[in-house]
């Protein structure tokens, strides 16, 4: 089972902001997500990645960028938050030829 | 894009007792997979159960089992001998080719004590 980490776990911060949150898993994946959640809601694809050097927008239409240098670690940056950013962001990743995704614990954002 | 569908919001089950969550999704690929995930109040999504379209054995794992119908494209999740750990969110999720993973709206078990 994959070790993924995400940091920081919450995040309140005013508008204007620029914040990254970071993703970072252990197991030498090659595929890794973002996945953006409301309260209660189901999961929507902002970004995704098939290895280094490799990122596409995923269904749901994002203002944050990711990129992807190294295999282990997959950043996310919004340059100037608003409050409609606020939500929680989880991160995943699954391997070559696994189907299987493997979620981190997810940051809280809350953008004022 | 795969789409997946929960009609259940919400299920109440009283502990030691067994309770289905419903699933359809609509794919026009002839092999793909099947997730269920569990979000309990902590939030992180913990993987469940899969099931491989190619196999016709229904998925099991310790209390919690599927009934996989292919070709009425249904996924159910059935948790027996629920526990207070059990309540949570579960999502259910299908797997395309390219590697992305589509997700239902999501069924908020409670159990009751």
């Amino acid at each position: 089972e994959a070790d993924i980490y995400q940091t920081p776990r919450y995040l309140v911060i005013g508008t204007g902001k620029k914040i990254t949150l970071e993703c970072s898993q252990t197991m030498g994946h090659d595929k890794m997500y973002w996945y953006q959640q409301d309260p209660g809601m189901e999961l929507h694809l902002i970004h995704y990645s098939y290895g280094v050097n490799s990122t596409e927008k995923g269904d749901l239409s994002s203002e944050s960028t990711v990129s992807r240098i190294r295999t282990e670690h997959f950043p996310l940056t919004l340059e100037s938050a608003r409050p409609s950013h606020t939500s929680q962001y989880l991160c995943a990743s699954s391997g070559w030829g696994l189907e299987t995704q493997y979620f981190g614990p997810g940051t809280r954002l809350l953008v004022l | 894009a795969q789409t997946v569908t929960q009609s259940q919001p919400e299920m109440s089950v009283q502990e030691a007792e067994t309770v289905t969550l419903s699933c359809t999704y609509d794919t026009s690929e002839s092999d793909y997979y099947l997730f269920w995930y569990k979000q309990p109040p902590s939030r992180q999504m913990i993987l469940v159960i899969r099931q491989e379209a190619y196999k016709q054995q229904n998925a099991t794992e310790n209390r919690f089992s599927v009934n996989f119908q292919k070709a009425a494209k249904s996924f159910s999740l059935k948790i027996s001998d629920s526990q207070l750990g059990d309540a949570a969110m579960y999502f259910c999720a299908s797997f395309s080719n390219d590697y992305k993973l589509s997700f239902g709206a999501g069924t908020t078990v409670t159990v009751r004590a």
